[in-house]
């Protein structure tokens, strides 16, 4: 099975901060690599599909990068409404598998 | 956009089965591969399982399976999950997620595998 890791596990950040979080496959999965944010009581939703593709809702100071083994979540600006757990996930072999999950305090 | 419904969760004894069902509306639901993912409480998101366009496909976590089986109504729009020999560990709020990539994700709901 391909393992996810995902860092910080935690992190606390101020409005306006900007916001790097690090997602690792342990073998090559290509583009097949997706973040989704969950808030507290609250199903997931899908933020961004292949490395870099936003979901329609999402804002722009949201973006994804990455290739291969290594992608990166970023928050350019940080916002009250981001508090969140995000997970990454990859979809190109099975099982897919999730990170463990990152969660944002403001 | 694809609204996702999730029902049939509740509590089972251990051993004991459940069906989950997922009806979809708002897209051609016959488009779109399939998910199940779960979410034990306090834990991270697992994948549970998936299923093809035409359902010819299907893929399931090593835990799961011989004991659940996804499948699909594309006529009826609706996505299924027959649970059986439940365990304690499998209780979660189940999740139908639509797309290869999870794109579109239901609200839930709690299956409790308790005596």
């Amino acid at each position: 099975d391909i393992q996810m890791t995902q860092s910080p596990s935690s992190l606390s950040a101020s409005v306006g901060d900007r916001v790097t979080i690090t997602c690792r496959a342990s073998q090559d999965i290509g583009l097949y690599l997706a973040w989704f944010q969950q808030k507290p009581g609250k199903a997931p939703r899908s933020l961004i599909s292949t490395v870099r593709n936003l979901q329609g809702w999402v804002p722009s100071r949201f973006s994804g990068s990455g290739s291969g083994t290594e992608f990166t979540l970023t928050i350019s600006s940080l916002q009250s409404e981001d508090y969140a757990t995000y997970y990454c996930q990859q979809y190109l072999n099975y099982p897919f598998t999730f990170g463990p999950g990152t969660k944002v305090d403001i | 956009e694809m609204q996702l419904v999730e029902s049939g969760g509740g509590l089972v004894q251990p051993g004991g089965s459940l069906r989950l069902s997922c009806e979809v509306s708002g897209i051609i639901f016959s488009d779109y591969w399939m998910n199940w993912v779960r979410q034990a409480p306090g834990k991270g998101l697992e994948w549970v399982a998936n299923i093809r366009q035409d359902g010819s496909e299907k893929s399931y976590l090593d835990s799961v399976k011989g004991r659940f089986t996804i499948s699909r109504d594309n006529a009826k729009n609706s996505l299924y999950l027959q649970m059986s020999s439940l365990r304690a560990e499998d209780t979660a709020v189940y999740y139908c997620a639509g797309g290869l990539g999870a794109d579109y994700w239901g609200p839930g709901t709690l299956v409790t595998v308790s005596p």
